[in-house]
């Protein structure tokens, strides 16, 4: 029963490191995302995927990459770690054809100082 | 593009006592989602409106969905203290853009 997997849950950079958030989904679905979540800002989406080996931007990609090599896992990448970075980020999954309801991992609280 | 828009941001409530948090979205869309998230927590989800008209309930949260208003609603009744939370509303995106936009959610407090 994992449903989406997040790792790690917490990190801390300095300016201008780079790391990689993965996102592992055990539920064949087709639709991943990417949200960052900061105070007063509700869910903002970053990257999504609508299967294996395709990538789109969503509202705030800057500073992001992604990568979708396998249908179970999406991948979200800072080069250059920045302070703007900061930030509560989730992943989230859901079916094929139209997310009837995303599920959402357990987040990663990333802060860069 | 797609703006999403909840209204109260917060809300302070006596325990049994009804309120309505409402969304309002920019464009056409029939598919609303609302969630909840607990203070640390992730998101789960609650309803899922898929057309004019729908209405969902699970014990004293009710949602109802109008696409002609572009507006949604979520009716509290008789507040308990576990329902605290942030709520969030998700409209679908369409035109192929297989977006989520999110509100910036809903702070509810129910107090003894």
């Amino acid at each position: 029963n994992a449903g989406v997997t997040q790792t790690p849950k917490f990190r801390v950079l300095k300016t201008g490191q780079s790391m990689t958030l993965l996102c592992a989904q055990d539920m064949n679905h087709e639709y991943m995302y990417w949200y960052r979540q900061d105070p007063g800002m509700g869910l903002r989406l970053i990257h999504y995927s609508v299967g294996e080996g395709t990538t789109a931007k969503g509202e705030v990609p800057d500073g992001y990459n992604v990568s979708r090599l396998k249908k179970q896992n999406f991948l979200l990448g800072l080069e250059s770690a920045a302070p703007s970075q900061t930030s509560v980020y989730f992943c989230a999954s859901g079916l094929v054809q139209r997310h009837e309801k995303l599920f959402f991992g357990s987040g990663t609280q990333l802060s860069v100082l | 593009e797609l703006k999403v828009e909840q209204n109260p941001l917060f809300l302070s409530m006596q325990e049994g006592k009804n309120y309505t948090i409402y969304c309002n979205y920019s464009t056409t869309s029939d598919r609303l989602y609302w969630y909840r998230q607990d203070p640390g927590k992730s998101l789960e989800s609650l309803f899922v409106l898929l057309s004019n008209g729908a209405v969902k309930q699970e014990g004293r949260l009710m949602a109802s969905l109008d696409t002609k208003a572009r507006l949604s609603t979520l009716h509290i009744t008789a507040a308990v203290h576990d329902l605290s939370a942030t709520y969030f509303c998700a409209v679908d995106a369409q035109g192929g853009s297989e977006k989520l936009v999110f509100g910036k959610g809903t702070k509810l407090t129910v107090n003894p």
